[in-house]
């Protein structure tokens, strides 16, 4: 069974750092390109980053370019976003999703499998 | 940035109807759209890839049809476990950005 994990959340101030995980089970974890997609409270989804399946092609929305970072462990089978300089706008429940489409620039997928989320909260 | 947009935001109906949402990219996406499903408290779920290939293991009762900048997807006849919000997602460029999805609850 395909599972994917979600950790790290929590409350950081703005202008702090968290380091969120997401452990892969029940799947070859190297042959899918990952992504990282958010919500925020009663909003509706936002895309945040994806990877390739080697992890050599990171992309970022631009509300998070230069301040968060995308990157995986493929012998860990775990995908991680750093997360840095937060804001209050990054309050949102965080989500990995698998994508099985692995082509340049990360097109053509789509998120087959969605870990639970991890809820990050940037307040003072 | 592809913009899309879902219609109708919400909707009711009855069980057994059918019911169909649409949506709407602000340029030529091909077929490279994906439909998700969210029910309350829960992560989505991926329904429909490819604007019309049905993902392993969901109810033939939903479909997906269009192309280019316009989509739809509909269900045949609507049962209470598909009380849930319905995203739309293109994946013909970067950012893939969602539509801002349609709520679907039983009249």
């Amino acid at each position: 069974e395909v599972q994917l994990l979600e950790s790290g959340g929590g409350l950081v101030q703005p202008g702090g750092s968290l380091r969120l995980s997401c452990a892969a089970s029940g799947f070859s974890f190297s042959s899918y390109a990952m992504h990282w997609v958010r919500q925020a409270p009663g909003k509706g989804l936002e895309w945040v980053s994806g990877i390739s399946r080697s992890g050599g092609s990171p992309y970022y929305a631009d509300s998070v370019k230069g301040r968060l970072t995308i990157s995986r462990d493929n012998s860990k089978n775990t995908l991680y976003l750093q997360m840095n300089t937060l804001r209050a706008e990054d309050t949102a429940l965080y989500y990995c999703a698998s994508d099985p489409v692995d082509t340049s620039m990360l097109l053509r997928g789509y998120f087959d499998s969605w870990g639970p989320g991890t809820l990050v909260t940037v307040s003072s | 940035d592809i913009q899309m947009t879902q219609s109708p935001s919400s909707l009711s109906a009855s069980v057994g109807d059918r019911v169909t949402i649409t949506c709407r990219a602000n340029q030529n996406i091909i077929k490279y759209l994906n439909w998700y499903q969210q029910k309350p408290g829960k992560a989505p779920k991926l329904l429909i890839y490819a604007a019309s290939s049905l993902q392993s293991g969901v109810p033939s009762r939903f479909s997906g049809r269009g192309s280019d900048t316009d989509f739809t997807l509909t269900i045949s006849s609507l049962q209470p476990e598909d009380i849930a919000t319905y995203y739309c997602q293109q994946s013909y460029s970067t950012p893939r950005t969602f539509g801002q999805g349609t709520k679907v609850d039983i009249k």
